[in-house]
């Protein structure tokens, strides 16, 4: 597609389930990010994917939380046993490459709702 | 580690007032700063950026100046319009930061007609 695809848009889940968000980066884009952005505050950092090297996940809040990307292309943020905490809009962003200069294009973002 | 700073929001403004939202930051290397903006329902988008010491990023009427000395990289308008309502988040990326984007809190501008 021609921009960052992230789904569902939408997910309320009960405290104590599993969820998966699923984002789907521009192609050819070597560089996926994760984000959470809770009401009221900024971008909080949770994961990065740059080809085939090992994830920078010193974001995870944690570990409940993982998230892989499959062949380079696919990622998938799974968040076990929900907390109400955990509530928050989760954000992915890709990026062509790792110069520092690359501007990261964002999806729209999965909002999701524990109760 | 890197971290961005920004001046907490809401900011009001009257339609055609000047804008500055400040931004400061903390890298141990050379970072490239940006500008990012979402506004209401949308997701976040690139505003501008800057790559050097005293390189001007700009862009729909928006400015931001990269300040080495003072690392600050603030966002002005001369005339804000009230479709510039929108959340602004500065941010940053360097190569000791393992590359990833670090943004600040976000300050949000209501601009009123």
């Amino acid at each position: 597609g021609a921009g960052v695809s992230q789904s569902p848009s939408n997910k309320v889940t009960e405290k104590g389930k599993d969820v998966e968000l699923r984002c789907d980066p521009i192609s050819g884009h070597t560089a996926l990010y994760w984000y959470r952005q809770s009401l009221g505050q900024g971008l909080e950092f949770l994961i990065y994917f740059q080809g085939n090297s090992a994830p920078d996940k010193s974001g995870l809040p944690s570990d409940r939380f993982s998230a892989e990307r499959t062949g380079g292309s696919v990622s998938t943020l799974t968040i076990q046993r929900t907390q109400q905490e955990d509530s928050a809009v989760y954000l992915c962003a890709s990026s062509l490459d790792v110069r520092p200069d690359t501007e990261a294009f964002f999806g729209q973002g999965t909002r999701l709702t524990v109760v | 580690g890197n971290s961005v700073t920004q001046m907490e929001g809401p900011v009001t403004l009257s339609e055609e007032a000047f804008l500055t939202i400040n931004c400061t930051y903390t890298a141990t290397g050379y970072p490239s700063l940006f500008w990012y903006v979402q506004y209401p329902g949308e997701g976040l988008q690139l505003l501008l950026k800057a790559t050097k010491a005293d390189d001007k990023g700009s862009n729909k009427g928006f400015e931001a100046t990269y300040r080495k000395e003072t690392t600050s990289f603030h966002l002005e308008k001369g005339s804000v319009q009230v479709s510039d309502s929108a959340v602004y988040f500065c941010a940053l990326s360097d190569y000791t930061g393992g590359f990833k984007t670090i943004f600040g809190a976000g300050t949000r501008l209501f601009v009123k007609a």
